[in-house]
């Protein structure tokens, strides 16, 4: 059954360092999607990207933040300087239409990221 | 804006029926998920409700009523890998849903 797939599993980084956190979609899927989960708190939605372009973004998707699909597989997050509270699990996600009706989300495994 | 409530953490016996509740408040409604979501992992679909009334999918059910801002999710025949997470998110004025804190879920023999 196809899924989604993020690398690494976890990432320690040092505060003001960039990380690169990369997500290969499901393949058929037109719609991808980062949220965050700061440890013990909810989920929260970062971003979504369509056709090559973001299509929505939270608050928390400021200019440190950015995402690009660099080739037709990987799905990529970038954070320019990482903060102490950038430290969170990071879930990507696919569709293969706009979400809503069963159009559901389907999340990867995460990525841990560890600011130090 | 929009506003999810549900209990933090239930306790239920293996084999037993157990309710979880969400209300909402939201000046948009598309529709209400429910997701599970086990520790350290990411969370998985379970329902999407548009409609008011009872959906079921096997040992789960999911109800709604959009006039009382009123959800939840029905397990049945509950068994330990039941012990997890269950997350109510709206799906608001767009699309994207925002997740509620979830509600922990401790299944014992």
């Amino acid at each position: 059954e196809p899924e989604v797939t993020q690398t690494p599993s976890h990432q320690v980084t040092q505060m003001g360092q960039e990380v690169i956190l990369r997500c290969v979609p499901i393949s058929n899927h037109l719609y991808f999607y980062w949220y965050r989960q700061i440890l013990g708190q909810k989920v929260e939605f970062l971003v979504s990207f369509y056709n090559n372009e973001i299509s929505e973004k939270s608050e928390i998707f400021d200019d440190q933040f950015s995402v690009e699909r660099p080739d037709g597989s990987n799905f990529t997050l970038k954070i320019r300087s990482t903060k102490l509270e950038d430290s969170a699990m990071y879930f990507c996600a696919s569709s293969p239409l706009r979400t809503g009706g069963h159009n559901e989300q389907f999340f990867g495994p995460g990525t841990r990221l560890t600011v130090l | 804006g929009q506003n999810i409530d549900q209990p933090t953490e239930m306790t239920a016996t293996e084999g037993a029926i157990v309710q979880i509740n969400c209300t909402y408040q939201t000046s948009g409604f598309n529709g209400l998920f429910w997701y599970q979501q086990h520790a350290g992992e990411a969370p998985t679909f379970l329902s999407y409700n548009v409609l008011d009334g009872l959906e079921e999918k096997g040992r789960f059910s999911s109800f709604l009523s959009r006039s009382k801002g009123y959800s939840y999710l029905l397990l049945k025949e509950l068994q330990m890998k039941d012990s997890a997470s269950y997350l109510c998110a709206l799906s608001g004025g767009s699309y994207i849903p925002t997740f509620g804190r979830g509600t922990s879920l401790i299944v014992h023999p």
